[in-house]
C-alpha cells in the first residue's frame, strides 16, 4: 500500500516562531488532508488539499502532487498550536485514509 | 454546527466482556469509517460503509470485531470477546465525497 512519511517527528519551538512540516507519499493520491490532534485527542481538520495551495489564518498548506509531497506552514506559533499534526492520504480505489506517524509539535511560552 | 458524535467517550472493561461503540455521522454524509489509534500502530482503518453497505472490513480482526450500520444515523462497532490488546482510541469518521471528518473518539481500556 501507499507509504506516508512525515518530518520532523518532533519539533519544539518558542511562541512566535514559524515552522514547516513535511509529508512525503509514495504514490499518486486523490485526497490529502492535514489534521491537528489536540492534547485532548480530538482530530481537527486543517486542510483538504490534494493539490495546490490554501491558507487559513496563520496556517497554510501546499501540495505538489507531481512530486508527491505536501507542506504545512504555521506562522507566529501560539501555545494552542501544540499537539500532533497528521498528514493522511487516499490513493487509488480505496476510500480509507492512510496516515503518517505525525509531527509532535510543542510550542513553549 | 454539524459534527460526528461518538458514545461512550471512555470505556473500561474486563477481558472477555462485550463492548459496543456507537457513532452518529454528519447528516447527509453517505460514507462512514472506523479507525483505531494505538501508540504502536498509529491510526489505521478498520472498516467503512457507503450508503450503509459495508465496503471494506479488511483492517478488522474478523473473529471478534463486527461493524454494522442499522440506519443512516447510526454506525456500531462491536468487540466480543474483548482482549487487552484491543485497548486503543476508536474513531468514527464520515464524509460525502473526499474529505473526512472525525468524531471525538472512544477511549477503550480492556483490563
Amino acid at each position: 500500500g501507499i507509504q506516508v512519511e512525515q518530518s520532523p517527528p518532533d519539533l519544539i519551538l518558542q511562541e512566535g516562531a514559524n515552522s514547516t512540516l513535511r509529508c512525503n507519499f509514495s504514490d499518486s493520491v486523490n485526497n490529502l488532508q492535514w489534521f491537528h490532534q489536540n492534547p485532548w485527542g480530538q482530530l481537527i481538520n486543517l486542510f483538504y488539499i490534494p493539490s495546490g495551495t490554501k491558507q487559513n489564518g496563520r496556517l497554510s498548506a501546499t501540495t505538489v502532487a507531481t512530486e508527491r509531497y505536501s507542506l504545512l506552514y504555521i506562522s507566529s506559533s501560539q501555545t494552542t498550536d501544540s499537539g500532533v499534526y497528521f498528514c493522511a492520504v487516499k490513493a487509488g480505489g480505496a476510500d480509507g485514509l492512510t496516515f503518517g506517524k505525525g509531527t509532535h509539535l510543542i510550542i513553549q511560552p | 454546527d454539524a459534527r460526528v458524535t461518538q458514545t461512550p467517550r471512555h470505556k473500561v472493561t474486563e477481558m472477555g466482556q462485550e463492548v459496543t461503540m456507537r457513532c452518529q455521522p454528519i447528516l447527509g454524509h453517505n460514507t462512514v469509517f472506523w479507525y483505531r489509534q494505538t501508540m504502536m500502530q498509529g491510526l489505521e482503518l478498520l472498516a467503512y460503509f457507503r450508503n450503509r453497505a459495508p465496503l471494506d472490513d479488511s483492517g478488522m480482526p474478523k473473529d471478534r470485531f463486527s461493524a454494522e450500520m442499522p440506519d443512516a444515523t447510526l454506525a456500531t462497532l462491536k468487540i466480543q470477546p474483548s482482549e487487552p490488546r484491543d485497548s486503543a482510541v476508536y474513531f468514527c469518521a464520515s464524509g460525502l465525497v473526499y474529505e473526512q471528518f472525525f468524531g471525538p473518539g472512544t477511549r477503550l481500556t480492556v483490563l
